[in-house]
């Protein structure tokens, strides 16, 4: 199967501590995708990095990827209660369908 | 980025009904995907939505039970056919756009919970 794992399953963290997420994955991808999904809802885009990029960053968050280990985290910098979610990473491989992780639930302890 | 709107946003229906989800995308995409995400579950791919033709379904997806319709660049419907409990789940609608045509979109979800 092509679907990420991610780690840890769960986290809770104090606010204003970073919060880093890790996703795995099994083959080669175009893009690697990150999500966020605030409870029953729709998931929010958050940054897309590219096979050839390393590390992007955007506001609190950054993400890195290291493709020789099909590895990528998510770090959320100084985090507030509103981060609050489950986080998914999707890898991209042209104009195949996304495959999920199988996300990370991050508490964020006012 | 496209916005994507999708309705009704939840629905509690009786087992052996229907229902028609929308999906209604603010710019032209190039790909249009629904997914269903079951309670506390990652996302599954249902099917790829195909503008003017029959949708492309994944292994476990078939027609009979989630007929899927795309009659423009910017639309798709799918319906959840003779539904039973295990079909509860939130149901979301997809498109990929942006510059490059990588970023892929959600739509805010349909909770459905079949009774």
């Amino acid at each position: 199967s092509q679907q990420g794992e991610e780690d840890p399953q769960a986290l809770s963290i104090q606010e204003g501590e970073n919060a880093t997420m890790n996703c795995s994955y099994k083959t080669s991808i175009n893009n690697l995708q990150w999500y966020r999904q605030n409870s029953g809802r729709g998931l929010v885009h958050l940054i897309l990095i590219r096979s050839n990029e390393r590390e992007k960053h955007s506001g609190r968050l950054r993400v890195t990827l290291d493709t020789s280990k099909k590895s990528s985290s998510l770090l959320i910098t100084a985090s507030r209660a509103a981060d609050t979610a489950s986080y998914f990473c999707a890898t991209g491989l042209g104009a195949n369908n996304l495959f999920f992780g199988t996300g990370t639930r991050l508490t964020v302890i006012p | 980025s496209a916005v994507i709107s999708q309705k009704p946003s939840r629905d509690i229906c009786q087992r052996g009904t229907s229902l028609t989800i929308q999906c209604q995308v603010d710019s032209q995409v190039t790909m249009m995907f629904w997914y269903r995400q079951q309670p506390g579950q990652s996302l599954t791919l249902i099917a790829t939505a195909n503008q003017g033709s029959e949708a492309t379904y994944e292994s476990g997806f078939v027609i009979d039970k989630f007929p899927i319709s795309r009659p423009n660049l910017t639309f798709s419907t799918l319906t959840v056919s003779n539904m039973s409990p295990e079909d509860s789940s939130i149901y979301l609608c997809s498109a990929r756009g942006g510059a490059e045509g990588e970023t892929q979109y959600f739509g805010p979800g349909t909770r459905l919970l079949v009774l």
